[in-house]
Order: C-alpha cells, then sequence, then structure tokens
C-alpha cells in the first residue's frame, strides 16, 4: 500500500522559506508525479505544481511561479516543496498527492490518488 | 487559467439521493476527479474518470459528465458522507496543471 508522510509542522517568520518533505512508500515512486496542494483555514483547495522524478522537472501553477521549487530525490524516495519569500497568507495546510493516471481507450484519466496527512505551516511575526 | 465552479452547500436527508455539479470548460477536454474531505483529514478520491471508485469507496459514489458539467451523485446519503467535495481536473490549456472546484459542503439531515 502507498503511503506519503509528510514533515512536521512549521512556524515561520514572514519574509523567510519553508521547505516541507514528503516520503513515499509501498510503490514505485520515480514514475509517477507528485502533486503539491494546499488549503488556507477555512479555504478550499489549491494546486501548487508538480513533479515527475524520473524527468526531475517541475511544473508549477501561474501563481506560485518564482516562490516556489519543487524537487525530488530518487535514492530516498522523498519530494520537497520550497515556499519562499512567506506572508501571512501562506498560513496553510499543505499536502503532497501522487499522480494517478489510467489510460484507456485513448483517453487519460488524471487524479490524486494518495495523500500525506499534510503539514500545517503557520506563518507570523 | 482553467477555473471550475462548484455550489457551495447543499442539503440531503438521511437516505435520499443528492447530486453535487461541477462547471468549468476544462471539463470538455478532461474527465474530473472527485474528492471527499471531512474536518482535519487529508482529501479521500472518491471518484475519476468516467465513473471509477477507488477500491473501498461505496458504490453509492457515482460519477458522470455532459459536455462542460460533471456530477457527483451519492445514492441513499449517509451520515458518514457529510463533508467537504471538491472536483479537479486538468488545465483546459493542455499544460501539465491541474485545478481545483470551489468545493461543496454536503450536510446530511
Amino acid at each position: 500500500q502507498v503511503q506519503l508522510v509528510q514533515s512536521g509542522a512549521e512556524v515561520k517568520k514572514p519574509g523567510s522559506s519553508v521547505k516541507v518533505s514528503c516520503k513515499a512508500s509501498g510503490g514505485t515512486f520515480s514514475s509517477y508525479a507528485i502533486s503539491w496542494v494546499r488549503q488556507a483555514p477555512g479555504q478550499g483547495l489549491e494546486w501548487m505544481g508538480g513533479i515527475i522524478p524520473i524527468f526531475g522537472t517541475a511544473n508549477y501553477a501561474q501563481k506560485f511561479q518564482g516562490r516556489v521549487t519543487i524537487t525530488a530525490d530518487e535514492s530516498t524516495s522523498t519530494a520537497y516543496m520550497e515556499l519562499s519569500s512567506l506572508r501571512s497568507e501562506d498560513t496553510a495546510v499543505y499536502y503532497c498527492a501522487r499522480d494517478g493516471l489510467y489510460c484507456t481507450g485513448g483517453v487519460c484519466y488524471y487524479y490524486f490518488d494518495y495523500w500525506g496527512q499534510g503539514t500545517l505551516v503557520t506563518v507570523s511575526s | 487559467s482553467s477555473e471550475l465552479t462548484q455550489d457551495p452547500a447543499v442539503s440531503v436527508a438521511l437516505g435520499q439521493t443528492v447530486r453535487i455539479t461541477c462547471q468549468g470548460d476544462s471539463l470538455r477536454s478532461y474527465y474530473a476527479s472527485w474528492y471527499q474531505q471531512k474536518p482535519g483529514q487529508a482529501p479521500v478520491l472518491v471518484i475519476y474518470g468516467k465513473n471509477n471508485r477507488p477500491s473501498g469507496i461505496p458504490d453509492r459514489f457515482s460519477g458522470s459528465s455532459s459536455g462542460n458539467t460533471a456530477s457527483l451523485t451519492i445514492t441513499g446519503a449517509q451520515a458518514e458522507d457529510e463533508a467537504d467535495y471538491y472536483c479537479n481536473s486538468r488545465d483546459s490549456s493542455g499544460n501539465p496543471y491541474y485545478v481545483f472546484g470551489t468545493g461543496t459542503k454536503v450536510t446530511v439531515l
């Protein structure tokens, strides 16, 4: 069974950076993309970006371009999300999720089939 | 970028049927996936593709799609189905981006 285990809660000052990890077990890490999704208090889910470890290139939502860096270490089956220039609005729970992909009859289905437990990042002076 | 719109809240009597809709241009090109989220918990995938349920998801959950609208139906809603539900799809630009719906709070009366 695939498991994604994230690092613990963080408290950061405005203007600083945070790096959250997501360690995968029970599956083939390199072949599946890992996405990062955040949820501000009382708000909805927001996709931030993702990476396919075997390729190493990341894609980022336009909103986070220039502030977020997503990386992956195949040797430890761990993905990372670093967010810089933190502000109070970045206070949120950050989730990693595995990108599932199923193709049949020329049609592909995209979905997030496994999720980490979430990491609360609090930005406060 | 794409947007997916959901009704903020719906209610359903115990044992009755409720349909949650998700509208957006990207749904003309990509199937939606649906997620259930209970307070303090990570989202859980309940439907993906045309109408596929992951292992362990009860068959009272079903999905459908037409044009720019995807729907999640709960037939015979149970108390444990009370949660927030989010749709998601690939971005209509063709780039490997994703977009989530605005979310629907389902209350079981």
